[in-house]
């Protein structure tokens, strides 16, 4: 399994300002992903992000309010913009070896916003 | 549409109180059936992965079923150690590594 850290593992943030996300991974993988998990759900996933190209998007999530950078095998950024309450979760990235199998998740960035 | 559901939604044991959860699926061809568990602040922690029906797999307290419609994560005389928010997730589809996630299973074991 990978060892994952996210950069910040909380923050407070004004509404219309925008928060970016780390995550690093402690060796090369080839798949990344990013989730959201709102207070007292479960886990959804907001996008794939692609190393070298831009990142999939699932269903209900965009490019403009979600970017996501990918500039290696061991890194990923995910931005939250033009932040609002409804933005307040809890923002994982996970990762995987393969396009098989199962992911291995960070800690998490508790976001809340006011 | 791919769905997921888990029951129940807590749980509550006596220690050593063995009981079983309950993860349903619907999807278009299975791939694969994870289960995590979740503490409070923290991110979901991989315990078992399950691929076709009939397989089993132990850890611990915990041993985990599938069949072609649902898997069952077994405790056995648990812990409150064992208290967390029990997580399954699918794989399915011909391609991708996208999972979709149950609402989870919230077990609380008293001492």
């Amino acid at each position: 399994s990978a060892v994952i850290s996210q950069k910040p593992s909380r923050d407070i943030c004004q509404r219309g300002t925008s928060l970016t996300i780390q995550c690093q991974v402690d060796s090369q993988v080839t798949m990344m992903f990013w989730y959201r998990q709102q207070p007292g759900q479960s886990l959804t996933l907001i996008a794939t992000a692609n190393q070298g190209s831009e990142a999939t998007y699932e269903s209900g999530f965009v490019i403009d309010k979600f970017p996501i950078s990918r500039p290696n095998l061991t890194f990923s950024t995910l931005t939250v913009s033009n932040m609002s309450p409804e933005d307040s979760s809890i923002y994982l990235c996970s990762v995987a070896t393969s396009g098989e199998g199962e992911q291995y998740f960070g800690p998490g960035t508790r976001l809340t916003v006011t | 549409e791919d769905q997921v559901t888990q029951s129940p939604e807590a749980l509550r044991l006596q220690e050593g109180e063995s009981s079983s959860l309950n993860c349903s699926y619907t999807v278009s061809g299975l791939r694969g059936l994870f289960w995590y568990r979740q503490d409070p602040g923290k991110g979901p922690e991989f315990l078992f992965t399950l691929y076709s029906a009939g397989e089993e797999k132990e850890k611990e307290r915990l041993k985990a079923t599938l069949t072609k419609k649902e898997s069952f994560l077994h405790i056995t005389a648990p812990k409150p150690e064992d208290s967390a928010t029990y997580l399954c997730a699918v794989q399915a589809g011909n391609y991708g590594q996208n999972f979709v996630f149950g609402p989870g299973t919230r077990l609380s074991v008293l001492p």
